[in-house]
């Protein structure tokens, strides 16, 4: 099973872009990066996912590197309602497992 | 409606008590899944269905009971629970097919055990 790395914490200030990275380097050919964030006490919420290409929608953009043994979530214009633990998450087997990582805690100050 | 309803939100009980988490969803999907959330770790996977069969159960101890009623519908029961079973139970759906699908997740059920 894939696993994913992502530094702890991380600061942005409000208007500039975030840029979060995820280690993945033991992917497998056919497992998709997701990348989920939660705000405090609510539920996760669906950002972004990827197999190979970058990918963009109105939330975010998500850069895979060519050999797909890490990614960056980019959030273009960071707000402070974007505080929130952002985690990263390879999807392995086909049993629907998803496990979350430890995540970034990314702080938005203004 | 992209929703995941969980009910209750808050539920505290005893630790002879019997109670149960409910989870419903009207999206279609045919995976379910349970998770546990202590304060500030991550949310750890307890148990999936897919369409319907458990395909998933994390060791989780027998005092907690997973149920599917049917596709919509996500039970899990709770018996002789501990004070560290304390947590945010969080309950998700997605589409159910391999690789490229997203879950959606409820707003949790917060548990404390007295």
């Amino acid at each position: 099973d894939a696993k994913t790395t992502q530094p702890p914490s991380m600061d942005c200030a409000e208007g500039r872009a975030a840029n979060l990275p995820c280690n993945h380097s033991t992917i497998s050919g056919n497992e998709y990066v997701y990348w989920y964030r939660q705000i405090h006490s609510q539920g996760p919420q669906y950002i972004i996912h990827g197999l190979k290409n970058n990918e963009t929608n109105e939330m975010a953009s998500l850069i895979i590197t060519e050999d797909r043994k890490s990614s960056t979530l980019i959030l273009p214009h960071a707000t402070l309602r974007d505080t929130a633990v952002y985690y990263c998450i390879v999807r392995v087997g086909n049993n629907n497992d998803m496990r979350f990582g430890a995540g970034t805690r990314l702080t938005v100050k203004p | 409606d992209t929703e995941v309803t969980q009910t209750p939100k808050h539920l505290v009980m005893g630790m002879t008590n019997k109670k149960s988490l409910k989870c419903e969803q009207h999206m279609g999907h045919r995976a379910m899944y349970w998770y546990k959330q202590k304060a500030k770790k991550p949310p750890e996977l307890m148990f999936v269905y897919s369409y319907e069969k458990l395909s998933i159960n994390e060791s989780v101890p027998s005092r907690f009971s997973p149920e599917c009623p049917n596709s919509s519908l996500l039970n899990l029961h709770l018996h002789a629970l501990q004070p560290e079973d304390s947590a945010l139970y969080l309950c998700a759906s997605s589409q159910g097919q391999i690789g490229d699908t997203e879950a959606f997740f409820g707003q949790g059920t917060r548990l404390t055990v007295v």
